[in-house]
């Protein structure tokens, strides 16, 4: 099984370009989320999906958008890319309530807003 | 706001040393806790999950525990070794939203 697979791994963009972040899950995992990383501030969880066509925010989802079309598929979209959005952003997913609630994470995306 | 914090931010040790890294968290309502490494420039990779029913998960020579009235987990390193260098992070969740520390730089000195 390949897991989680982000694409890509390295992305530059201009400010004020919009781009989108590729996640997939082989797993059948409910749960997928969205977390972007920063030097000193840990893990932050930007947006979150329970399953198919259920998404909400996370603690800081302003500039971005997700979508949750199929149990595989959790895109994130950068509407109009800022330097603040220079980050390394990773891809998770699980299955709630089971036993194997295990949060499985993809290799990570790195960001550069110039 | 629920928050996890993880102590201490750095540590450094020689080979060969038993370490404690700990987590807390504010609210004592988890599903689960987790603990994760995370090597330079690489993507989380999950140690050890203790459910909420659960004292303690063991893998090797890591021993993870929660004590969720005291709102602590720890996560206890036997022999260290250098390629335990890495960054430890815990996690907390509820029925779906996982809290992440902000991690222990751990070094392991030859």
């Amino acid at each position: 099984n390949a897991g989680v697979t982000q694409t890509p791994k390295f992305q530059v963009l201009k400010t004020g370009q919009s781009m989108t972040l590729q996640c997939a899950q082989d797993m059948n995992h409910e749960y997928m989320s969205w977390y972007r990383q920063d030097p000193g501030m840990g893990l932050r969880l930007i947006h979150y999906s329970v399953g198919a066509g259920i998404t909400d925010q996370g603690e800081v989802p302003n500039g971005y958008n997700v979508s949750r079309s199929t149990t595989e598929d959790f895109p994130l979209r950068l509407l109009s890319a800022a330097p603040s959005q220079t980050s390394v952003y990773f891809c998770a997913s699980s299955t709630p309530g089971s036993g194997a609630n295990v949060l499985t994470f993809g290799a990570g995306s790195r960001l550069t807003v110039l | 706001k629920q928050e996890v914090t993880q102590i201490p931010a750095a540590l450094s040790v020689p080979e060969g040393e038993n370490l404690v890294l700990n987590c807390s968290f504010t609210d004592s309502a988890i599903y689960n806790l987790q603990w994760f490494r995370q090597d330079p420039g690489k993507g989380l990779t999950s140690l050890l999950l203790i459910q909420s029913s659960q004292r303690e998960q063991t893998s090797g020579r890591l021993n993870a525990s929660l004590d969720k009235s005291s709102g602590r987990s720890t996560l206890y390193i036997a022999a260290s070794q250098p390629g335990d260098s890495a960054t430890y992070l815990c996690a907390r969740s509820g029925t779906y939203k996982y809290i992440f520390g902000t991690g222990t730089r751990l070094k392991v000195l030859a």
